[in-house]
């Protein structure tokens, strides 16, 4: 049992670039989450899930796009990478009658 | 505008001490989290609230739903409970998350 798994751990990218991020949980959650955290912002909600095929935006869903084809993958798709989203960012998955949000170990994004 | 509100931002304890963080939150919830996030950056779930008090070991979790109000109690602080502890407001679909108080207990 994996938990919440991210890749990449580490990115660089230019101005511009795209780049995906992927999420894994071995969990069977519905609800899966993309938050980024930045310093003196605390997390914030991009984008999230609460079942396969679903998609909501969040609280800073601009520049972001997301996918769930399969309940155990959430997709964060950066179409045209801007220094703005220089962060890291992390995926969590969440069940409602388990009481626990899980989170991945995070990834570091730096978009020069 | 911040949904939660966290304070202090920073504190410092001896070991041993008994150390309170608050949380004031705005919204409507389902149910309030407090998180810790290690220094390594990894984040775990400590507590899930809708009402009460919870308790895990040296760890208590108080909430007051009327004051829209939460705290966290770490009795006989240990070194190794130095973290960012991050309080976070449920809303139903999503979270609200506080901006974290960063602890470190002083051997």
């Amino acid at each position: 049992n994996a938990g919440v798994t991210q890749t990449p751990k580490f990115r660089v990218l230019k101005t511009g670039q795209s780049m995906t991020l992927l999420c894994a949980q071995d969990m069977n959650h519905e609800y899966m989450y993309w938050y980024r955290q930045d310093p003196g912002m605390g997390l914030r909600l991009i984008h999230y899930s609460v079942g396969e095929g679903t998609t909501a935006k969040g609280e800073v869903p601009d520049g972001y796009n997301v996918s769930r084809l399969k309940k155990q993958n959430f997709l964060l798709g950066l179409e045209s990478a801007a220094p703005s989203q220089t962060s890291v960012y992390f995926c969590a998955s969440y069940q409602a009658s388990r009481e626990t949000q899980y989170f991945g170990p995070g990834t570091r994004l730096l978009v020069l | 505008k911040n949904e939660v509100e966290q304070s202090p931002q920073n504190l410092t304890a001896q070991e041993g001490e008994f150390i309170t963080i608050n949380c004031s939150y705005s919204v409507g919830i389902s149910a309030l989290h407090w998180l810790q996030q290690h220094p390594g950056g990894g984040i775990v779930s400590l507590f899930m609230l809708s009402s009460g008090k919870k308790k895990h070991g040296r760890l208590i979790a108080t909430i007051n739903i009327q004051e829209k109000h939460s705290s966290l109690h770490i009795t006989a602080s240990h070194p190794r409970d130095s973290a960012v502890y991050i309080c976070a407001a449920n809303t139903g679909n999503q979270f609200y998350f506080g901006t974290g108080t960063s602890l470190t207990v002083i051997p």
